[in-house]
């Protein structure tokens, strides 16, 4: 079984300073974890990825996240937050051979001028 | 890049109907499709698991007879909401993954619907 534990539902930051959104994962085999942005009504954007490769995760747009195995934990995090990054942010993990994707819960960010 | 289009993106019916949505692969072959359900501020659930040419696979839940899910070709699912009442008023976004996009899902936009 595998799970997801996005540890904010809302996030507030002002424009230009960093973003920190925090994620916690449980699987029983080595995962594949992912970051998505959506923004409202909208589909869901890939931001990064994590396959086992290195550990730190340059994604889109200026996020990256770190993978840290000891931790179980996956957070994403930018230097310096625009005002488009104000969205809806899932981190999801998988097999690590594929298939079904586990969503965590969701954080929402606000970004204010 | 991989492109899976959703149609419609936003639909109205009246209750007791049934509402057919879409799912496009228009640049690569999705060999599995996959449906979600989102409620208002809430994450995505999936529905079903979808392989081209097979029986849809749903999640523990989830009414087959209500939610008939076709995946008759390599670039083409559908989900059609059958008899729908208000309570299945969501935000229903599909997410497809080709045969040569390890770990690559790309999700549809996704469609709004409301049932009156």
């Amino acid at each position: 079984a595998q799970s997801v534990t996005q540890l904010d539902s809302h996030v507030s930051v002002s424009e230009g300073t960093p973003v920190l959104l925090r994620c916690n994962y449980s699987s029983s085999y080595s995962p594949s974890l992912f970051w998505y942005v959506q923004h409202p009504n909208k589909g869901l954007q890939l931001l990064l990825k994590y396959t086992s490769a290195a550990t730190l995760v340059k994604g889109i747009n200026g996020f990256e996240a770190e993978f840290k195995k000891s931790e179980t934990s996956f957070h994403l995090t930018k230097p310096s937050a625009h005002m488009s990054d104000a969205a809806e942010y899932f981190c999801v993990v998988s097999k690590a051979a594929g298939n079904k994707l586990t969503f965590g819960g969701g954080t929402r960010v606000l970004v204010k001028p | 890049g991989a492109v899976v289009s959703q149609h419609p993106s936003w639909v109205i019916c009246k209750s007791g109907t049934s509402v057919k949505i879409e799912c496009r692969s228009l640049d690569f072959q999705a060999t599995t499709m996959f449906w979600y359900r989102q409620f208002p501020k809430q994450s995505l659930m999936l529905m079903a698991t979808s392989n081209e040419g097979s029986k849809a696979t749903y999640e523990q839940g989830v009414e087959k007879d209500k939610f008939l899910i076709n995946h008759a070709s390599l670039t083409l699912s559908t989900l059609t909401v059958t008899s729908a009442h208000p309570e299945d008023s969501s935000f229903y976004i599909c997410s497809a993954r080709g045969p040569g996009t390890e770990y690559g899902y790309t999700f549809g936009s996704g469609t709004r619907l409301t049932v009156v």
